[in-house]
């Protein structure tokens, strides 16, 4: 597609359990980024990739966030043992090198 | 640290008025500075760039944006609000343009007819 998409659009479970976030970044795009909006915190970096490599990770707020990215393109969100204070639109990005980021809809979630 | 700084949570416009929303950043070097856009439920859309060279930078759907390095500023403007402006307006910096971006809390903006 022509912009970055991300899935699910929405997402509801339960404490505890273990959810996985969609992004794909636009075709060509080398870095990819995820950001975390919540109320309590604004919108937080998390994590960036320059192909499958991420060199900045230091956003991860606890070892329950991974990322990963294959092939260059899809990238994934991992979230274990969620907790409520994980509810929160999360975002992700993409660009080509020295050009601006361009975002997703977000996948909402919402820990129970 | 790096921070940046929109003082005014909240703004409210007659539709037709002149528009500024203001932000401040704090960064050791010279930044790299953006105005994104948020309408409910949507993702952030660029609205424009500062990387370099003019201070006065154009962006889309009629806004504009100054660079003060005196001032730490970069404040967004437009000279006639429409009522589809009203969104929710970030400014950002990086140090780089494509390094990760710190946002500001956000200034949401409510355009009355």
């Amino acid at each position: 597609g022509a912009g970055v998409s991300q899935s699910p659009s929405n997402k509801v479970t339960e404490k505890g359990k273990d959810v996985e976030l969609r992004c794909d970044p636009i075709s060509g795009h080398t870095a990819l980024y995820w950001y975390r909006q919540s109320l309590g915190q604004g919108l937080e970096f998390l994590i960036y990739f320059q192909g499958n490599s991420a060199p900045d990770k230091s956003g991860l707020p606890s070892d329950r966030f991974s990322a990963e990215r294959t092939g260059g393109s899809v990238s994934t969100l991992t979230i274990q043992r969620t907790q409520q204070e994980d509810s929160a639109v999360y975002l992700c990005a993409s660009s080509l090198d020295g050009q601006p980021q361009h975002f997703g809809d977000g996948t909402r979630l919402s820990i129970l | 640290a790096q921070s940046v700084t929109q003082p005014d949570i909240h703004i409210t416009v007659s539709e037709g008025a002149s528009l500024e929303l203001r932000c401040n950043y704090s960064y050791g070097a010279t930044p790299y500075l953006f105005w994104y856009v948020q309408s409910p439920g949507q993702g952030l859309q660029l609205l424009l760039k500062y990387f370099s060279g003019d201070t006065l930078v154009q962006g889309i759907k009629g806004f504009e944006a100054e660079f003060k390095r005196s001032q730490s500023s970069f404040n967004l403007r437009k000279p006639s609000v429409h009522w589809s402006d009203a969104a929710e307006y970030f400014c950002a910096v990086g140090a780089t343009g494509t390094d990760k971006l710190i946002f500001g809390t956000g200034t949401r903006l409510q355009v009355f007819p």
